[in-house]
C-alpha cells in the first residue's frame, strides 16, 4: 500500500536558517507528490506539488524535487522566517484509476524563532 | 472565490448520540473527499465521491459513518451512536474533477465526543 514517512518533529529554528524537512515514500505505480502546510487556526493549504519525477514545486520561498530513485520528497527553504511557523505535511496521490485520494505523512511541526 | 466551507467549525457530543457534518465544496467541483485527522496525525482518507455516488468509501472505519451526497454538491457525513475514540477533526477537500491532483481543504469540524 502507499505510505509517507517524515521527519519527526518538532523543528525549531532561528529565524533567516536554513530548512529541510525529509519526506520519503511508498507507492505503486508514479505518484503525484504534495506539501500542504497548516498555519495555526487555520486550515489545510498546498504548498507546493510536482507530478512527475525529477520535478520541482516552488512556492514562497519553499522548495522540493521529487526524486524517484530516492523516493523522497524533501522540502526546503533557504531562509525562514517567524511567519513560516506552522505544521508540514508531505502526502502523495497514486496514479491510476480509482485512486484518488491523498495519503499524508504524519506532520512535522516547525516553529522559527526571532 | 469561495473556499471550501464546513460547518459546524466545532461540534460537542455524547457518547451514542447521532451528528452530521456538512460540507460545502468549491463550485462547480465535482469531486469531494472526506478526511479525519485525529491529534498529532496526518489526514486520513475516509470517501470520496465523484458527483452524486460515493466512488470509494474503503476508508469509512466501520458501518456506523455514512457519508452522502445526493445533489452532486454538498455532502453530509453522518455518525451514528459516537464514541470517544470519534474524537477528531473532520476535513473535507474538494476538486474539479476526479483527474485533478490538487485538493482544495475547508477548515475542518472539530468533533469531540464525550
Amino acid at each position: 500500500g502507499n505510505s509517507v514517512t517524515q521527519m519527526e518533529g518538532p523543528v525549531t529554528l532561528s529565524e533567516e536558517a536554513f530548512l529541510t524537512i525529509n519526506c520519503t515514500y511508498t507507492a505503486t505505480g508514479y505518484p503525484s507528490l504534495f506539501w500542504y502546510v497548516q498555519y495555526p487556526g487555520e486550515g489545510l493549504q498546498l504548498l507546493l506539488k510536482a507530478t512527475k519525477a525529477d520535478d520541482k514545486g516552488s512556492n514562497k520561498g519553499f522548495e522540493a524535487t521529487y526524486r524517484k530513485e530516492t523516493t523522497s520528497f524533501h522540502l526546503e527553504k533557504g531562509s525562514v522566517q517567524v511567519s513560516d511557523s506552522a505544521v508540514y505535511f508531505c502526502a502523495l496521490r497514486n496514479s491510476g484509476a480509482g485512486s484518488y485520494q491523498l495519503t499524508f505523512g504524519k506532520g512535522t511541526k516547525l516553529s522559527v524563532i526571532p | 472565490g469561495a473556499g471550501v466551507s464546513q460547518t459546524p467549525s466545532n461540534k460537542v457530543t455524547e457518547k451514542g448520540k447521532y451528528v452530521e457534518l456538512r460540507c460545502d465544496p468549491i463550485s462547480g467541483h465535482t469531486a469531494l473527499y472526506w478526511y479525519r485527522q485525529s491529534l498529532g496525525q496526518g489526514p486520513e482518507f475516509l470517501i470520496y465521491f465523484q458527483g452524486t455516488g460515493a466512488a470509494d468509501d474503503s476508508g469509512l472505519p466501520n458501518d456506523r459513518f455514512f457519508a452522502v451526497r445526493p445533489e452532486g454538491s454538498v455532502s453530509t457525513l453522518k455518525i451514528q451512536r459516537t464514541e470517544r475514540g470519534d474524537s477528531a477533526v473532520y476535513l473535507c477537500a474538494s476538486s474539479l474533477y476526479k483527474d485533478e491532483v490538487t485538493q482544495y481543504f475547508g477548515p475542518g469540524t472539530r468533533l469531540l465526543v464525550l
